[in-house]
């Protein structure tokens, strides 16, 4: 099975700043994808990475305020840009691995903006 | 579009008491049913899983049903710990239709006391 590794673990920010979330697999994973669990609530889908093309955005998620990259199949990064508090969240890499459709998570990133 | 519906929480039983965590789905293809479990402070883990209908996954004590006829997956176990206290999601996931992207439930908090 994959292991996804995520950081930061948590972060605390200032509106108006940009966070940079990574995520590392440990062997190839065919897709990644990154999550938004906003507190209390499940997890809703931001976007599919993909790997060395534009990444595919859910409705309500635009490129310009969450980046993503995908240089290789086993690293893919997110950017909150221009922060606001209402984009205080647990942000999650998962990845679905070959040969199945089970996804593996990373152990998130905890972010606040004050 | 795909959707999955748990019961709401918060549950809080006894240890030894018998759980049930009812989750039902509605999708277009013929998904894979899966439960995952979120200990405090962590990231989302695979508990079990389940591709087709009849199928029962099963983990740690906890097992669950693919029922196609009732679109049902309703997680059980026949004797909770203090341990198994956690965020309990319900998800679905169709390779075919979706690229592997997961529709989740809005989880389930389960409180067990000693």
């Amino acid at each position: 099975s994959a292991v996804i590794s995520q950081k930061p673990s948590r972060d605390i920010c200032q509106r108006g700043t940009s966070l940079t979330i990574q995520c590392q697999v440990d062997s190839q994973v065919t897709m990644m994808f990154w999550y938004r669990q906003q507190p209390g609530q499940s997890l809703t889908l931001i976007a599919t990475a993909n790997q060395g093309s534009e990444a595919t955005y859910e409705s309500g998620f635009v490129i310009d305020k969450f980046p993503i990259s995908r240089p290789n199949l086993t690293f893919s990064t997110l950017t909150v840009s221009n922060m606001s508090p209402e984009d205080s969240s647990i942000y999650l890499c998962s990845g679905v691995g070959r040969g199945g459709e089970k996804l593996f998570f990373g152990s998130g990133t905890q972010l606040s903006v004050l | 579009g795909d959707s999955v519906t748990q019961m709401e929480g918060p549950v809080t039983l006894s240890e030894e008491a018998f759980l049930t965590i009812n989750c039902t789905y509605t999708a277009t293809g013929y998904p894979s049913l899966f439960w995952y479990v979120q200990y405090p402070g962590e990231g989302l883990q695979l508990l079990l899983k389940a591709t087709k209908a009849d199928d029962k996954g099963s983990n740690k004590g906890f097992e669950a049903t693919y029922r196609k006829e009732t679109t049902s997956f309703h997680l059980e176990k026949g004797s909770v710990q203090v341990s198994d206290s956690a965020v309990y999601f319900c998800a679905l996931s169709d390779l075919n239709t979706n690229a592997g992207k997961s529709t989740f439930g809005d989880g389930t908090t389960l409180t067990v006391k000693p």
